[in-house]
C-alpha cells in the first residue's frame, strides 16, 4: 500500500515563528488531507488538499501531486497551535486513508 | 448538528470480557471508519463501511467486528478483550461514498484500557 512520511517528527518553535511541515508520499493520490491533534485528543481537519494550495488564515498548504509530496504551512505561529500534525493520503481506486507518524508541535511563550 | 459521536470516552475492561464502542454520525454521511491510535504508530484503520450493510476489513481487524445496519450507526465490537488492544479508538465519517475521495470527519475518540 502507499507509504506516507512526515517530517519533522518533533518541532519546537518560539511563539510568532513560522513552521513548515512536510509530508511524502510512495505513490500518486486521489486524496491527501492535513489534520491538527489538539493536547486534548481532538482531530480536526485543517485541509482537503489533493493537489493545489488552500490557505485558511494563519495556516496554509501545498500539495504536488507530481513529486509526491506536500507541505503545511504554520506563519505566527500560537501556543494553541501545540500538538501533533497528521498527514494522511489514498490512492486511486477504492482504497482507504493511510495516515503518516504525525510532527508533534510545541510552541513555546 | 452533533457530527460525529463516540461513547463510552472511556472504558476498562478486563482481559477476555467483549464491549461495542458505538459511533453514531447525523450529517448523512456514507463512509464511516474506524482507527486505533497507538503512541507513535499514527493511527491505523480497522473496519469501515461505505454504506448500510456494507463492511470492509482496514489494516488491522483482528479482533474486532462491526456491522453497519443503518446510515447514522457504526458499531465497533471487541470481541474478547486482550491488553493489546489497549488504544484510543476514534470513528471518522465521510460524505463521499469513495473511501479515497472525501474529507474525513473525527469522533472525539474512545480510551480504551484492557486488564
Amino acid at each position: 500500500g502507499i507509504q506516507v512520511e512526515q517530517s519533522p517528527p518533533d518541532l519546537i518553535l518560539q511563539e510568532g515563528a513560522n513552521s513548515t511541515l512536510r509530508c511524502n508520499f510512495s505513490d500518486s493520490v486521489n486524496n491527501l488531507q492535513w489534520f491538527h491533534q489538539n493536547p486534548w485528543g481532538q482531530l480536526i481537519n485543517l485541509f482537503y488538499i489533493p493537489s493545489g494550495t488552500k490557505q485558511n488564515g494563519r495556516l496554509s498548504a501545498t500539495t504536488v501531486a507530481t513529486e509526491r509530496y506536500s507541505l503545511l504551512y504554520i506563519s505566527s505561529s500560537q501556543t494553541t497551535d501545540s500538538g501533533v500534525y497528521f498527514c494522511a493520503a489514498a490512492r486511486s481506486g477504492n482504497t482507504p486513508l493511510v495516515f503518516g507518524k504525525g510532527t508533534r508541535l510545541s510552541v513555546i511563550a | 448538528n452533533a457530527g460525529v459521536t463516540q461513547t463510552p470516552k472511556f472504558q476498562v475492561l478486563k482481559t477476555g470480557q467483549s464491549m461495542t464502542l458505538q459511533c453514531a454520525q447525523d450529517m448523512n454521511h456514507e463512509y464511516m471508519s474506524w482507527y486505533r491510535q497507538d503512541p507513535g504508530m499514527g493511527l491505523r484503520l480497522i473496519h469501515y463501511s461505505v454504506g448500510a450493510g456494507i463492511t470492509d476489513q482496514g489494516e488491522v481487524p483482528n479482533g474486532y467486528n462491526v456491522s453497519r445496519s443503518t446510515t447514522e450507526d457504526f458499531p465497533l465490537r471487541l470481541l474478547s478483550a486482550a491488553p493489546s488492544q489497549t488504544s484510543v479508538y476514534f470513528c471518522a465519517s465521510s460524505y463521499e461514498r469513495h473511501v479515497n475521495t472525501g474529507e474525513l470527519f473525527f469522533g472525539e475518540g474512545s480510551r480504551l484500557t484492557v486488564l
